[in-house]
């Protein structure tokens, strides 16, 4: 059964940089050209924003209000990705969840992690 | 952008639960989808394709809809089923989501 961990730190002061990794078990993040690996986030009392997502060969797709400041990568031999986003103010704060995108002739989301929260704050 | 209603839905076990999700403008329903969420747990897919049921998830949800305007039914609510539900598209490489629909136990 897939299980995607999202991990990093739960606080980063304003200006910083978040980190954060999505741990995949379960399957190989390279096994199929159908698959994505996306990162969502939720900020309080907001619905979901897409901020990305990568291919398993590296090529990647940012949300444009976030493009400047973001970068999502991928580990395949440690069978992860991560992203970092940078310049990082309150509004950043959010759950991240990371999530399998199935991109083929449908497009959604169908395995997520349980997400993890980060707080910007001083 | 997509707009859901209700915003809260208030039912008992066993009513019928119906939940729009609309889109600002035509959009494909190959890329709408349907996701419940409850507090502390990882987001679970229901509906892909605007119509078509995720693996193992029951019959008495269903997903419907075309163009501009999508409708996700839940037959007969079970006590699990109170949660908050989105809806999502993908539109000029974008992923977007809805801002959810609470239905809560009345």
């Amino acid at each position: 059964q897939l299980r995607l961990q999202e991990s990093g730190p739960g606080l980063v002061k304003p200006s910083g940089t978040l980190s954060l990794t999505c741990s995949v078990s379960g399957d190989s993040i390279s096994s199929s050209s159908s698959y994505h690996w996306a990162w969502i986030r939720q900020s309080p009392g907001k619905g979901q924003e897409w901020i990305g997502h990568i291919y398993y060969s590296g090529t990647t797709f940012y949300n444009p209000s976030l493009k400047s400041r973001v970068l999502i990568s991928v580990d395949t031999p440690k069978n992860q990705f991560s992203l970092k986003v940078n310049s990082v103010t309150p509004a950043d704060t959010a759950v991240y969840y990371c999530a399998r995108l199935v991109a083929q002739y449908y497009y959604y989301m169908d395995v997520w992690g349980k997400g993890t929260t980060v707080a910007v704050s001083s | 952008v997509l707009t859901q209603s209700p915003g809260t839905l208030s039912l008992s076990p066993g009513e019928r639960a119906t939940l729009s999700c609309r889109a600002s403008q035509s959009v494909s329903s190959s890329y709408l989808a349907w996701y419940q969420h409850k507090s502390g747990q990882a987001p679970s897919l229901l509906i892909f394709g605007a119509s078509k049921r995720a693996t193992g998830i029951p019959d008495r949800f269903s997903g419907s809809g075309s163009g501009t305007n999508f409708t996700l039914t839940i037959s007969r609510l079970e006590p699990e089923d109170f949660a908050v539900y989105f809806c999502q598209h993908y539109v000029d490489s974008r992923f977007i989501f809805g801002p959810g629909s609470k239905v809560e136990i009345k």
